[in-house]
């Protein structure tokens, strides 16, 4: 089993679409957990970090189920510019501070 | 602008020869850096922990002699790819931890083709 898992997508969805993308994650013990976004043949992106109450930054918004060890990421009123890949990120705070990436989720949104 | 770079963004050399790929803190100093591996439509895989002044930790299955790292100075590792084959190109992506796990920074990645 992956340590972390995602749908890869791809989703398709017009221009305002609200779509949200879910994780899972296998280590029970992962401390960290972060949404990263990752245009073609780029570096990625730190998008947001998801924190046990869920945040919410503009049109994002990330939750986090420790319980069932599931991370979602939300995001409202889809633009163009935010067709990319989004990576769900755990990080096993070990010694090394980590950051195990899932293989990503592919969103495209149409005009 | 960047904070972490990496130096070159492309390279294409042929079997059997080596590639050297520098990453370089910018504003700060990074004790520990990491390195990636990215195939076509695969998630990033961390190679190998780069931590200055002494020998990178290597992930299970990475070869240490294959893909050497050093870390000399608070802001420069180096991943060196060895007797390159074609099965070794890759996007190659370094990042650097700055503030003690709290802040990760990407390089902008190297793109490796052996032909």
């Amino acid at each position: 089993r992956k340590e972390v898992e995602q749908d890869p997508g791809p989703f398709n969805v017009p221009e305002g679409a609200t779509v949200a993308f879910n994780c899972t994650y296998s280590n029970s013990a992962s401390q960290s957990f972060f949404w990263y976004r990752q245009d073609c043949r780029k570096e990625p992106k730190l998008l947001m970090s998801v924190y046990s109450s869920g945040n919410e930054d503009g049109r994002f918004t990330a939750q986090l189920n420790r319980a069932s060890q599931y991370i979602s990421l939300l995001i409202r009123d889809s633009k163009l510019s935010d067709s990319a890949t989004y990576l769900c990120v755990v990080n096993s705070m070990d010694s090394s501070y980590k950051l195990i990436f899932g293989s990503g989720t592919r969103l495209l949104v149409r005009p | 602008g960047a904070v972490v770079s990496q130096h070159p963004s492309w390279v294409i050399c042929k079997s059997g020869t080596s590639v050297k790929i520098e990453c370089r803190s910018l504003d700060f100093q990074a004790t520990t850096m990491f390195w990636y591996r990215q195939f076509p439509k695969q998630s990033l895989m961390l190679m190998a922990t780069s931590n200055e002044g002494s020998k990178a930790t290597y992930e299970q299955g990475v070869e240490k002699d294959k893909f050497l790292i050093n870390h000399a100075s608070l802001t420069l590792s180096t991943l060196t790819v060895t007797s390159a084959h074609p099965e070794d190109s890759s996007f190659y992506i370094c990042s650097a931890d700055r503030d003690s796990g709290n802040t990760i920074y990407f390089g902008e990645g190297s793109w490796l083709t052996v032909v």
